[in-house]
């Protein structure tokens, strides 16, 4: 189970473009690479979830480069509801049922 | 709103007792899951249902048991309680079976005595 490296905060203004960085070494062949967003008192939410290159929908865009080990999710002009918890996930059907998430970046929004 | 609901929300209990938290996902999906999430480890995977009438342990599993009643309902149970297993607990399902998770319920947050 490839392990997952993340910043645990950032801060950032409101109209501003955020980029967390998570780093994944250890990435195998299957695996793919999944993001999600955190508010307190809620679930995880899924935001996205690529394989390589690039990937976009109406929420945010994941870049992954070509040795994989690595993959930023990008937040285009954040606003204060943006602030929460995000976590990166690597996991392929191989290892599906023994997903871990680690701390998460804590994203501040602030106007 | 479609999506997985978890009952109850809060709950407190004494060590020894037991409970049975509930979960049901409307959105037809194949695959259910339960975590406990405590302060600075992020989510731990207790057990997984990969489709109706599965079963299977995940990280975590020990002093749980899980049903998987029906395609909609997953619940876990914990027999004998302890403070050990005061968290947060959510639900979460996937539409196919071996994916990461997609929605994930508000959560019942445990404490026990």
């Amino acid at each position: 189970l490839a392990k997952t490296t993340q910043p645990i905060s950032m801060d950032s203004y409101e109209g501003q473009e955020v980029n967390i960085t998570c780093s994944h070494n250890n990435i195998a062949t299957n695996d793919y690479i999944t993001w999600y967003q955190q508010f307190p008192s809620q679930g995880p939410r899924f935001i996205i979830q690529g394989y390589k290159t690039k990937v976009t929908n109406e929420v945010a865009s994941l870049f992954i480069p070509a040795d994989r080990k690595s993959s930023t999710l990008s937040l285009p002009r954040v606003s204060l509801s943006d602030t929460a918890v995000y976590y990166c996930l690597v996991a392929s059907t191989d290892s599906w049922g023994k997903l871990q998430f680690g701390a998460g970046t804590q994203v501040v929004v602030t106007p | 709103n479609a999506g997985v609901t978890q009952t109850p929300k809060f709950q407190v209990l004494k060590t020894g007792q037991s409970m049975t938290l509930q979960c049901a996902q409307d959105m037809n999906h194949n695959s259910m899951y339960w975590y406990r999430q405590d302060p600075g480890m992020g989510l731990r995977l207790i057990y997984y249902s990969a489709s109706e009438g599965t079963t299977d342990k995940g990280e975590v599993p020990n002093g749980y048991n899980v049903s998987r009643l029906n395609k909609r309902e997953f619940s876990l149970r914990l027999e004998s309680a302890a403070p050990s297993q005061t968290s947060v607990y959510f639900c979460a399902s996937s539409l196919q079976g071996r994916e990461q998770p997609q929605h994930f319920g508000d959560g019942t947050r445990l404490s026990i005595l």
